[in-house]
Formats: C-alpha cells, sequence, structure tokens
C-alpha cells in the first residue's frame, strides 16, 4: 500500500512558464511533509518543507501547497528554470524514527 | 570536506557473493538510513540506525545486513547478492530532532 503517490511520471513545461508538480498520501496521520530534488547520479537534496499546520510555505521560487481535507499537495516552481529539470520527490516522516516514506517521483523537464 | 559519502560509487559483482556497501558521515547526525532507488518505486527504506549499535528494519530488508559500531559508519551488507538488489543505493543521515534528511551520492550496484 503506497502511502505517498505521485501518479505523473513526468512533466513537461516551457522556460518561464509554472511547473506543478502533485502528490497524494493516504496516511492522516502524517504531519510533516518534504519535497527532494534529484540530478542525474546524485543524491537526493532537501528543496522545502509544509508543517501539516500550515497550508502554504514559500521559499523564493518554490511553493508548497498542502490540502489536509484532500489529503493532497503540490509543489510549484515559478518561473521554471532548465536548471529545475530533475526528479521530483515528495516524502513524509513517520515511525518510531521518523523514517521517509517516498513517493515514486516525478521528472520535470523545463525546455528553454 | 565535511558530509556524507558511499563508497564505492559503482560495483559490480556476480550472483552469490557478498558484497559491502560503505557510507560515513561527518556531522554525528544520531540518525543514519539505508535506501534503494528502483524505476517506479522512489526510494524504498532497507534499515535504519537511530544510535550507535542501534538498527532496525525498514519496508525492504531482506538480503540485507547492517551494523553500526560507530556513529559516523553505517555499512550495508549483502550477504548472497541477487539479481533482483541490481539498485542505486542511497546512503542517508539526520541529526535529532530534525525531520530533513542529507543524502549521500549513492552506489550503482550491478549482480550480474
Amino acid at each position: 500500500d503506497q502511502q505517498v503517490k505521485q501518479n505523473s511520471p513526468s512533466l513537461s513545461v516551457q522556460e518561464g512558464r509554472i511547473s506543478i508538480l502533485n502528490c497524494d498520501y493516504t496516511n492522516s496521520m502524517f504531519d510533516y511533509f518534504l519535497w527532494y530534488k534529484k540530478y542525474p547520479a546524485e543524491g537526493p537534496t532537501f528543496l522545502i518543507s509544509i508543517s501539516s499546520i500550515k497550508d502554504k510555505n514559500e521559499d523564493g521560487r518554490f511553493t508548497v501547497f498542502l490540502n489536509k481535507s484532500a489529503k493532497h499537495l503540490s509543489l510549484h516552481i515559478v518561473p521554471s528554470q532548465p536548471g529545475d529539470s530533475a526528479v521530483y520527490f515528495c516524502a513524509a516522516p513517520s515511525g518510531s524514527a521518523r523514517q521517509l516514506t517516498f513517493g515514486s517521483g516525478t521528472q520535470l523537464t523545463v525546455l528553454p | 570536506d565535511a558530509g556524507i559519502t558511499q563508497s564505492p560509487r559503482y560495483k559490480i559483482t556476480e550472483t552469490g557473493r557478498q558484497v559491502t556497501l560503505m557510507c560515513h558521515q561527518t556531522w554525528s547526525h544520531s540518525y543514519m538510513f539505508w535506501y534503494r532507488q528502483d524505476l517506479g518505486h522512489g526510494l524504498r527504506l532497507i534499515y535504519y540506525s537511530a544510535a550507535a549499535d542501534i538498527t532496525d528494519k525498514g519496508e525492504v530488508p531482506d538480503g540485507y545486513v547492517v551494523s553500526r559500531s560507530k556513529t559516523e559508519n553505517f555499512p550495508l551488507t549483502l550477504e548472497s547478492a541477487t539479481r533482483s538488489q541490481t539498485s542505486v543505493y542511497f546512503c542517508a543521515s539526520r541529526k535529532a530532532g530534525d525531520d530533513e534528511q542529507y543524502f549521500g551520492p549513492g552506489t550503482r550496484l550491478t549482480v550480474t
């Protein structure tokens, strides 16, 4: 049972436009969410996070929105740049060690 | 330079061989994790450790063994490698009280 789902394996957008990456979850006990970015042949790097007590968190060009009633979060990138082309994972911590459960990832391609 | 490192970066081994993947972090983080990344599955947790000499199973532990005699090291051993263990392996760490995990660059393992 996948507790964190990213249903879009890939997304292509034009440079300068908005990129919207989506993530759904099933576990209502999740209280925190993180987005990671991954380039080929590198480890994932932390991008932005949001607590379940908030519905929005913004950091420069990146904004994460959380809709708890729908168990849905989204990552908005505005404006998108070619350097944003990467795989994006959403994740949520749970368990005794707050270990992360990851979605399957979305490959974002920003076209120049 | 401080951080989290993995070795080797690439490894080819034969079915039935024992292989150990190394992970070393210089932050003295309490928690360490091993994930594998496979297409369509995102990152799945293999094992984790809350402190030296404390380890526990994750989502996909079968065929793997871990140890943590020192805080900074968390080796992952495949006791008898199988082709299904061909994957990219990531080590991560985090400090107590923080949900953000820091990832190593990964080890690409091929079992022939």
